[in-house]
């Protein structure tokens, strides 16, 4: 079955950083695009980040470009979210989700993780 | 920035048919998923590529996708359908954009 666990979120001071992973597990990790989806409290889903399976093609969401870095480790088979410069508004639950196609989302996302939450204050 | 946008909340009568709809410029030239996500739980794809439903998704979710609009049906609604549904759109220069969600009440 595929898997999908976050970690490294908390509470964190604004304008610190973060590093989210997301451990994979259940299908070929290095076949697929993965993404960071987030929701703050009461709210909906915010696309974040995603990557491509062979890292060569990477998009960020206007909210966070040029404050965080998505990567992946396929030999470790883990993604990855750094979060410098943290603000108030950054504060939800962060998904890791798998694409169920190599680059793009042609086919939507069909695994999630249960979420890491980041609260920044 | 491209927008999607969903009603806040559709209400329908159980074994009625219940339609969400998703707006956004020239939406069928982009791909189109659906979410259901009830509460406490994370997201479950029920629709991929504007109209394909992954193994396991019963057959009355079923969706469409033409010109500004793409809309979810749910025909012969359980009370178990009851929960938040994203729609999500994806093309190569706009990327991944969620709608706002849609709250289906089953009353």
């Amino acid at each position: 079955e595929a898997q999908l666990v976050e970690s490294g979120g908390g509470l964190v001071q604004p304008g610190r950083s973060l590093r989210l992973s997301c451990a994979s597990s259940g299908f070929t990790f290095d076949d697929f695009a993965m993404h960071w989806v987030r929701q703050a409290p009461g709210k909906g889903l915010e696309w974040v980040s995603g990557i491509t399976w062979n890292s060569d093609s990477i998009g960020y969401a206007g909210s966070v470009k040029g404050r965080f870095t998505i990567s992946r480790d396929n030999a470790k088979q883990s993604l990855y979210l750094q979060m410098n410069s943290l603000r108030a508004e950054d504060t939800a639950l962060y998904y890791c989700a798998k694409g169920q196609s190599g680059s793009g989302n042609t086919h939507g996302m069909d695994v999630w993780g249960q979420g890491t939450t980041v609260t920044v204050s | 920035s491209y927008e999607v946008t969903q009603p806040p909340s559709v209400s329908v009568s159980p074994g009625q048919t219940a339609s969400i709809t998703c707006s956004a410029d020239k939406l069928d030239d982009k791909y189109v998923s659906w979410y259901q996500q009830k509460p406490g739980q994370s997201p479950l794809l029920i629709i991929y590529q504007d109209h394909n439903r992954p193994s396991g998704i019963p057959e009355r979710f079923s969706a469409s996708n033409s010109g500004n609009t793409a809309t979810l049906t749910i025909s012969g609604t359980q009370a178990m359908d009851e929960a938040d549904y994203y729609c999500q759109a994806w093309d190569s220069s706009t990327d991944v954009v969620f709608g706002g969600g849609t709250k289906l009440t089953v009353l």
